[in-house]
């Protein structure tokens, strides 16, 4: 079925250091591809999203591009802060509208 | 512009009591979508819904959990009779199409079963 692999945390990290978050999914079709962040006590935030082929989201810093010859729509920041501690999700949109969600990674940023 | 609303926030019963968690969706959105998040785990779907129809239920175990969007007032998740393995947290989500609409969250509505 359709699915969402992401990678494993806890991710920690060092202010300003270079983050890397696998994601690959599963398709049929081609389904559009979002990266929530949840910060801590809070609800799931859309950070940023890609609907087709080759497609670039960018958000607060943050990118991943929609690659369907690997699959993937890996997320990227190039100095990250503190406040970026959080738990991301890699998602896929199917076409029948539900979303399914990576397990999440958690990442901590440390000053 | 209110995002997504839920309440409570935070939910604590006792097995065998009734959870009613609420959703009331941004405005203009007449899609509501429930997804539950268990400890260590993503979300996942649970049930779709429009004003006073339930689109696809196939996330929703199969026994004590019901949903339901009336024409007036939010969405009511029901759990029947809990038990343990039901405390988790439930996010309520809406959007106000089908198509590469992002879904919006509300804060989610952590639920302890004791």
């Amino acid at each position: 079925g359709d699915s969402v692999t992401q990678m494993e945390g806890p991710v920690t990290l060092s202010e300003e250091a270079f983050l890397t978050i696998n994601c690959t999914y599963t398709a049929t079709g081609y389904p559009s591809l979002f990266w929530y962040v949840q910060y801590p006590g809070e609800g799931l935030q859309l950070l940023l999203k890609a609907t087709k082929a080759d497609d670039k989201g960018s958000n607060k810093g943050f990118e991943a591009t929609y690659r369907k010859e690997t699959t993937s729509f890996h997320l990227e920041k190039g100095s990250v802060q503190v406040s970026d501690s959080a738990v991301y999700f890699c998602a896929r949109q199917r076409t029948d509208y539900k979303l399914s969600f990576g397990a999440g990674t958690t990442v901590t940023v440390r000053a | 512009n209110a995002g997504v609303m839920q309440n409570p926030r935070h939910l604590v019963r006792r097995r065998g009591q009734e959870a009613r968690l609420r959703c009331s969706p941004m405005k203009g959105h007449s899609h509501v979508y429930w997804y539950r998040q268990l400890p260590e785990e993503g979300l996942k779907f649970m049930v779709y819904l429009q004003k006073e129809n339930i689109i696809d239920e196939s996330g929703m175990p199969k026994e004590r959990f019901s949903a339901e969007f009336p024409k007036e007032g939010p969405s009511i998740l029901r759990i029947q009779q809990v038990v343990r393995g039901d405390s988790a947290a439930y996010f309520c989500a809406s959007s106000p199409a089908l198509e590469d609409s992002p879904l919006h969250f509300g804060n989610g509505t952590r639920l302890t079963v004791t």
